[in-house]
């Protein structure tokens, strides 16, 4: 069965500084992989995602990601946050067979702190 | 472009009554998928439809849960005899059939609070 870890709950960081949100994901077949945030109370906005092609992919609000398949790993990165980035972040797969749907992490509060 | 839209955004009810989430989404969007978020958690998948057929339910999804997308445009979900358990965000989802974008298109969720 296809699942995805999430490795930190919580991540505080200072603003202005780098931060990196760690997804790990297991599957036997080709998925997709995209990153979503949350702020309270909302529904879910899609950051960035990769489907195929560079493993580099660039997301709205200066976010990026690389996947990596060797590791299974699609890990968000920022060079310089911001307190409006303070939100809860999910990592999310999709299997081509099965419908379509999103399997996510249990998600990395990011607390950005002046 | 609307967006997915979902009614109630709150409801507060008391345990045993029954309670019934209807989402819009996008319209030209044939898929529609619905998940339940707990605190602290991601969301977790409960059924999606194609068009007007329901085509997967989790286990999550109990016999006191039913959703139904009748004409294959809004949908609905009903909870009977609710639970404090079922006290979660219910977010609804859609997507295009076929889209290569990948990607579901969220609503702002409807919270159920059981007292």
């Amino acid at each position: 069965a296809q699942s995805v870890t999430q490795l930190d709950s919580q991540v505080p960081v200072f603003e202005e500084a780098p931060v990196e949100l760690r997804c790990n994901y297991s599957s036997s077949v080709s998925v997709y992989l995209f990153w979503y945030v949350q702020y309270p109370n909302q529904g879910l906005q899609l950051l960035l995602k990769y489907l195929s092609g560079s493993t580099l992919v660039k997301g709205i609000n200066g976010f990026e990601a690389e996947f990596n398949k060797s590791q299974t790993s699609f890990h968000l990165r920022k060079p310089s946050v911001h307190i409006s980035d303070t939100a809860e972040y999910f990592c999310a797969v999709s299997i081509s067979n099965q419908g379509g749907k999103l399997i996510f992490g249990q998600g990395t509060e990011l607390s950005v702190k002046p | 472009d609307t967006g997915v839209s979902q009614d109630p955004r709150h409801k507060i009810t008391k345990r045993g009554q029954n309670v019934t989430f209807r989402c819009d989404p996008i319209s030209e969007h044939n898929r529609l998928y619905w998940y339940r978020q707990t605190l602290g958690q991601g969301p977790e998948f409960l059924t999606y439809f194609q068009n007007e057929a329901q085509l997967e339910k989790s286990r999550l999804l109990s016999d006191r849960f039913s959703a139904e997308r009748p004409k294959g445009s809004f949908s609905t979900l009903e909870i009977q005899r609710t639970e404090q358990g079922d006290s979660a965000m219910y977010l609804c989802a859609s997507r295009r059939q076929g889209a290569n974008t990948g990607e579901l298109f969220f609503g702002e969720g409807s919270r159920l609070t059981v007292l």
